[in-house]
């Protein structure tokens, strides 16, 4: 079974400062989906980032980027500039195509410090 | 794109009751899927629909709970005989094909006293 592992429980950063989030995760496929989702206190979980494992270039979205390591099985999320918005938990989400589910890490918290 | 809504927001009952949740998914997207979450952990996958088609079922969800989804529209979860267990965040999310990320919506919290 694939397992998506966050080893930090917590992090925090100081506005306007950047913070690296980490991600690891195991599986056998080629052909599959990483993501990173944010829940803010409100609890409606948002989608910050998606990464297609066939594609070599790290994605990015304004402040948000990932390194893609895929022999490591790495995905790390790097937040720019951070904002007191973005405050938050974040999980890292595995999605293989052939099947259906999406796979969530345990979550990171984060606190942006004023 | 109103976004996917979940009712009720939240809920309170007691334990042996039976409890109905519903989720209206993104008008055009064709797949709906559910998750529990209790607190402090990532959702876990329960269960999920294309179109009207319930096509997995995760080991979590136990015969005491069933999901439909009548003519591929919005969905329902229904558990019956609730247990203090049973406490959590009920998530519905949507996604246009296997091929797009899922929406989520903003959760039902169940809670079983």
């Amino acid at each position: 079974a694939q397992t998506v592992t966050q080893s930090q429980p917590e992090m925090s950063v100081q506005e306007a400062e950047t913070v690296t989030l980490s991600c690891t995760y195991d599986t056998s496929e080629s052909d599959y989906y990483l993501f990173w989702y944010k829940q803010p206190p409100s609890r409606q979980m948002i989608l910050v980032i998606r990464q297609e494992a066939y594609k070599q270039q790290n994605a990015t979205e304004n402040r948000f980027s990932v390194n893609f390591q895929k022999a490591a099985k790495s995905f790390s999320l790097k937040i720019s500039d951070s904002q007191l918005g973005d405050a938050a938990m974040y999980f890292c989400a595995y999605y293989e195509t052939s099947g259906s589910r999406l796979t969530f890490g345990e979550g990171t918290q984060l606190t942006v410090n004023p | 794109d109103t976004g996917v809504s979940q009712n009720p927001r939240h809920k309170i009952t007691k334990r042996g009751q039976n409890v109905t949740f519903r989720c209206d998914p993104i008008s055009e997207h064709n797949r709906l899927y559910w998750y529990r979450q209790t607190l402090g952990q990532g959702p876990e996958f329960l269960t999920y629909f294309q179109n009207e088609a319930q096509l997995e079922k995760s080991r979590l969800l136990s015969d005491r709970f069933s999901a439909e989804r009548p003519k591929g529209s919005f969905s329902t979860l229904e558990i019956q005989r609730t247990e203090q267990g049973d406490s959590a965040m009920y998530l519905c999310a949507s996604s246009q094909s296997r091929y797009y990320e899922q929406y989520f919506g903003p959760g039902t919290r169940l809670t079983v006293t």
